[in-house]
C-alpha cells in the first residue's frame, strides 16, 4: 500500500525556535498534502491543504505565517511551526491523497512536538 | 454545518462483534472513509464507501446508506489490539474529509 513518512518522529526544542516537519509520500504522487493537528483526547484538526506547486490554502485560525507550508515537489511537503510556543505544542499529523485510488487519503505517522 | 455524530465510547468484550454507528451531515458528498487510530498514534485506513450497501474486509464490515446520512463499522471476532479509537470522516463536495472526535473503543478479556 501507499506509504507515507513523517519526519522527524519526536522533537523539542525551546520558545522562540522554529521547527520544520517534513512530510513524503515514498511510492506514489500526491498533488495534494493535507497538514493536521491534534490536541490529547481532541479530533483531527485539518491545519491547511497543500497544493503542489501552489499555495496551501489555511483554515480559518490558522495563521499561515506561523505555520509555513511549502509543497515543492509531488512528494514533500514541509510545515515549518515559526516562532514556537507552548501552546504549539501538540502532535502534527500529514497525509497525502493518491487521486488515482478513490481520494484516499494516506497518513504519516505523525510528529510529537513539545515547545518548552 | 457539517457535522458527525458517532458514539463517544463503547464497550465489548474479547471475541463478540461490535457496530458502530455514525451519522454525518456534509456539503456534498464524494464517499465516506473509517479509520482506526491507537493512542498517540496516526490514523490508519479501515474502509471506503461511496455506494450504499455493505463492503466487507476480513474481520471488519462498513456499511453505507447515503439516503439517510448513516454509515456503520462493524467489527467481529474482536481482539484486545482492536482498543482503538474510530474515526467516521465522510468526504464533503470539495473531497475535504470531515472530522469528528472518533469512538473510542475499550476490549475487555
Amino acid at each position: 500500500g501507499a506509504v507515507v513518512s513523517q519526519h522527524p518522529s519526536r522533537v523539542i526544542c525551546k520558545s522562540g525556535t522554529s521547527v520544520k516537519i517534513e512530510c513524503r509520500s515514498l511510492d506514489f504522487q500526491a498533488t495534494t498534502m493535507f497538514w493536521y493537528r491534534q490536541f490529547p483526547k481532541q479530533s483531527l484538526m485539518l491545519m491547511a491543504t497543500s497544493n503542489e506547486g501552489s499555495k496551501a490554502t489555511y483554515e480559518q485560525g490558522v495563521e499561515k505565517d506561523k505555520f509555513l507550508i511549502n509543497h515543492a515537489s509531488l512528494t514533500l511537503s514541509t510545515l515549518t511551526v515559526t516562532s514556537a510556543h507552548p501552546e504549539d505544542s501538540s502532535f502534527y499529523i500529514c497525509s497525502a491523497r493518491d487521486v488515482s485510488k478513490d481520494y484516499e487519503q494516506y497518513f504519516g505517522p505523525g510528529t510529537r512536538l513539545t515547545v518548552t | 454545518g457539517q457535522n458527525i455524530d458517532q458514539p463517544t465510547e463503547m464497550t465489548a468484550t474479547e471475541g463478540a462483534i461490535v457496530q458502530i454507528n455514525c451519522t454525518y451531515q456534509t456539503s456534498g458528498f464524494n464517499g465516506l472513509f473509517w479509520y482506526q487510530q491507537h493512542a498517540g498514534e496516526a490514523p490508519t485506513f479501515l474502509s471506503y464507501n461511496v455506494l450504499d450497501g455493505l463492503e466487507e474486509k476480513g474481520r471488519f464490515s462498513s456499511f453505507l446508506s447515503r439516503s439517510k446520512g448513516y454509515s456503520y463499522l462493524l467489527l467481529k471476532e474482536l481482539q484486545m489490539k482492536d482498543s482503538a479509537s474510530y474515526l467516521c470522516a465522510p468526504m464533503d463536495s470539495n473531497y475535504q474529509l470531515i472530522w469528528g472526535a472518533g469512538t473510542k473503543l475499550i476490549i475487555k478479556p
